[in-house]
């Protein structure tokens, strides 16, 4: 199985701040990343898929970039509806696997 | 716009096998792959397997020999089927909707999710 490791967890910011999160594949998996927004109690929301290509309705200040096996995710200038847990997943083969998380905090 | 709406026991038996069902709304299950997802308490997203709208299948090796999953088409919803339950498969059950562009799957629409708890 291809293990999915993200840094950091977790990760404190204020509004505003410039935040980036790092997932590391255990190998190569191209540009078959995707990352996913998750909030207490709910489904996880996708953000980005395949590396870059960010999701219908996702604020634009989402941005995501990598190949290979390394990514990231950054957002821009954070906003308090962001505070919540992220995690990236691989699609290049199966098992499709995800990250630990991220949980982003307020400082 | 998709929706998607897991149904089924939220209490099952050690042993007894563990059964959930996902009902697509404004679309046709006649396309796309169909995955179940899991989340144990406190712990990462794993992903169970899909079901392609063709009836094919793939799944976690971990779980493939307790694991079935199918869809029925006049009925557009698809189910989860898991055997020999035990403790460890406590867990937020979800169904998602696979996509695709140039090969490159993501899991674009999910149900809300369930709680499944395994204990006598």
């Amino acid at each position: 199985d291809i293990q999915m490791t993200q840094s950091p967890s977790p990760l404190s910011a204020s509004v505003g701040d410039r935040v980036t999160i790092t997932c590391r594949a255990s190998q190569s998996i191209r540009s078959s990343l995707n990352w996913y927004q998750q909030k207490p109690g709910k489904a996880p929301k996708l953000l980005i898929y395949a590396t870059f290509n960010l999701q219908s309705g996702v604020p634009s200040r989402f941005s995501g970039s990598g190949s290979g096996t390394d990514f990231t995710l950054t957002i821009s200038s954070l906003q308090p509806e962001d505070f919540a847990t992220y995690y990236c997943q691989q699609s290049y083969s199966t098992p499709y696997t995800f990250g630990q998380g991220t949980k982003l905090e307020i400082k | 716009q998709v929706q998607l709406q897991e149904s089924g026991p939220g209490l099952v038996k050690p042993s007894e096998t563990l059964s959930l069902t996902c009902t697509v709304s404004g679309g046709s299950i006649s396309s796309y792959y169909w995955s179940w997802i899991r989340q144990p308490p406190g712990k990462r997203l794993e992903w169970i397997g899909y079901v392609y709208y063709t009836g094919s299948t793939n799944y976690t090796p971990s779980l493939k020999s307790r694991v079935t999953i199918s869809l029925d088409m006049s009925k557009n919803h698809f189910s989860l089927n898991l055997s020999s339950v035990t403790a460890a498969d406590t867990a937020v059950y979800y169904c998602a909707r696979m996509d695709a562009v140039a090969a490159l799957y993501y899991f674009d629409y999910w149900g809300q999710g369930t709680l499944v708890t395994v204990s006598s």
